[in-house]
C-alpha cells in the first residue's frame, strides 16, 4: 500500500539553526499538510498546499516557516531559524481529492529536538 | 471555531473486552467529517475510520465501530474484542466545510488506551 514518507526520523539542530523537513507524499494524491505534535500534546495544524500554494496556515505558521514543492514528488517544510519552542514531532500528511471520506494519510513524523 | 473534546486521559480494559473511547465535538456546519487515528508508541498516525455527519448509518470497519450520534455532536470509538496490540494514544479529529479543498483536521487531546493481558 502507497504511504508518505518522511525523512528524517530524528533531526537533533543547534537553536538558530536552519532545518528542513522532507516528505514524500503518495503519489496521485492533491493536497498536502504539515502538522505537528508537542510531546504529550495534541496533534496541531501548520499549513495544507494545494496546486502549488499555500490553502491556509495556522498562527503557528509564522514568517519563520516555509513550505515548498519543488518537483512532483517532494514536499518540504523550512524553519529559518529555529527556537527550542519548535522541538516537537512534525508530520506530513496526504490526501486524494475532494470528498469528505477521503482521510489524511500520515507520515511516520519526523521529531525535531532543538538544543 | 471547531473544537474536539476527549475527556478520558486514559483507559485501561482487559483483552478481548469491549471498549468506548468518547469524542464530543462542536461545530455550527452542517456538513463535516469526524475521523479516528490510532498512535502507537512508536509515533506514526494511522487512519482508523471516518464518519460523515450526514452519513445515516454508523460506520464500521473490522473491529472498529462509530457510535454516531449527531444531537449529541457525539462520535465515540468503540473497539470490539480488544487485542494487546490495540494499546495506544487514539484522535478523534473533525474536518470542517466546506467538505470541499484541502481542508485541515482538527484533533482532540487523545486518549491513551492500555489493553492488559
Amino acid at each position: 500500500e502507497p504511504e508518505v514518507t518522511q525523512t528524517p526520523s530524528h533531526q537533533v539542530t543547534q537553536m538558530g539553526q536552519e532545518v528542513i523537513l522532507r516528505c514524500v507524499p503518495i503519489s496521485n494524491h492533491l493536497y498536502f499538510y504539515w502538522y505537528r505534535q508537542i510531546l504529550g500534546q495534541k496533534v496541531e495544524f501548520l499549513v495544507s498546499f494545494y496546486n502549488n500554494e499555500i490553502s491556509e496556515k495556522s498562527e503557528i505558521f509564522d514568517d519563520q516557516f516555509s513550505v515548498e514543492r519543488p518537483d512532483g514528488s517532494n514536499f518540504t517544510l523550512k524553519i529559518r531559524s529555529t527556537k527550542l519552542e519548535d522541538s516537537a514531532m512534525y508530520f506530513c500528511a496526504s490526501r486524494a481529492r475532494t470528498g469528505g471520506s477521503q482521510p489524511q494519510h500520515f507520515g511516520d513524523g519526523t521529531r525535531l529536538s532543538i538544543l | 471555531a471547531q473544537k474536539i473534546t476527549q475527556t478520558q486521559p486514559g483507559m485501561f480494559v482487559q483483552e478481548k473486552e469491549a471498549v468506548t473511547l468518547d469524542c464530543t465535538y462542536d461545530t455550527s456546519d452542517q456538513s463535516y467529517g469526524l475521523f479516528w487515528y490510532k498512535q502507537p508508541s512508536s509515533g506514526e498516525m494511522i487512519f482508523l475510520i471516518y464518519q460523515g455527519s450526514y452519513d445515516e448509518q454508523n460506520a464500521t470497519e473490522g473491529r472498529y465501530s462509530l457510535n454516531f450520534q449527531k444531537a449529541r455532536k457525539s462520535a465515540n470509538l468503540v473497539i470490539s474484542a480488544s487485542q494487546l496490540g490495540d494499546s495506544a494514544m487514539y484522535f478523534c479529529a473533525m474536518r470542517p466545510v466546506p467538505i470541499q479543498g484541502a481542508q485541515k483536521l482538527v484533533f482532540g487531546q487523545g486518549t491513551r488506551l492500555t489493553i492488559n493481558p
